[in-house]
């Protein structure tokens, strides 16, 4: 059961630098997410989907952008990486409905 | 909007110990409340769920029960173990139309010492 799988799992990239952020589900589910975690933030929204074919944005998308290739996969892009960015990311997905959600492993990203 | 306010942390307890995290939120509807754990280096993990109110989730000798009359969630264990060192978030679900949205806590980190 693989469940939710992102990768990498730790990148360092330099100021300006772009890179993306991938992450797939094998559970059918509808909707995924993409969460940014930062000491006493808890974890805060950056974008989501709720279907194939739909993004919107969540509560810290700019500098972000995201793409549902398929109802597999959700992938968040850095096009110019800045320091601010430096935080470790998660992805999410669930079944419609007020259900739980499951949660990849994270990506710890540092921009220097 | 929708929010959740944990207690902040960190909590330290001895081993045995009573353990209480508070959970309060504001969601316009019927949200669904959740827990989650994240240990050291991981993801979360979903710890226990409740989707209606006087629901009471339970998992692994936690529990918490779904108060609508005071807008709670408070997680509580009746003796805690070093394993359960980690930091725990709560979370509500709301559903517009097909979107459902999770909103997180700050997250508590409880540290239990032998």
């Amino acid at each position: 059961n693989a469940g939710v799988t992102q990768t990498p799992k730790f990148q360092v990239l330099k100021t300006g630098q772009s890179m993306t952020l991938q992450c797939a589900q094998d559970m059918n589910h509808n909707s995924m997410y993409w969460y940014r975690q930062d000491p006493g933030m808890g974890l805060r929204l950056i974008y989501y989907s709720a279907s194939e074919g739909t993004t919107d944005k969540g509560e810290v998308p700019n500098g972000y952008n995201v793409s549902r290739l398929n109802k597999r996969e959700f992938s968040l892009r850095l096009e110019s990486a800045a320091p601010s960015q430096t935080s470790v990311y998660f992805c999410a997905s669930k079944r419609a409905g007020n259900t739980e959600a499951f949660f990849g492993q994270g990506t710890r990203l540092t921009v220097v | 909007g929708d929010s959740v306010t944990q207690m902040e942390g960190p909590v330290t307890l001895s081993e045995e110990a009573f353990l209480t995290i508070n959970c309060t939120y504001t969601a316009t509807g019927y949200p669904s409340l959740f827990w989650y754990v994240q240990y050291p280096g991981e993801g979360l993990q979903l710890l226990l769920k409740a989707t209606k109110a006087d629901d009471k989730g339970s998992n692994k000798g936690f529990e918490a029960t779904y108060r609508k009359e005071t807008t709670s969630f408070h997680l509580e264990k009746g003796s805690v173990q070093v394993s359960d060192s980690a930091v725990y978030f709560c979370a509500l679900s709301t559903q517009t139309g097909n979107t459902g949205k999770l909103i997180f806590g700050q997250g508590t980190t409880l540290q239990v010492k032998p």
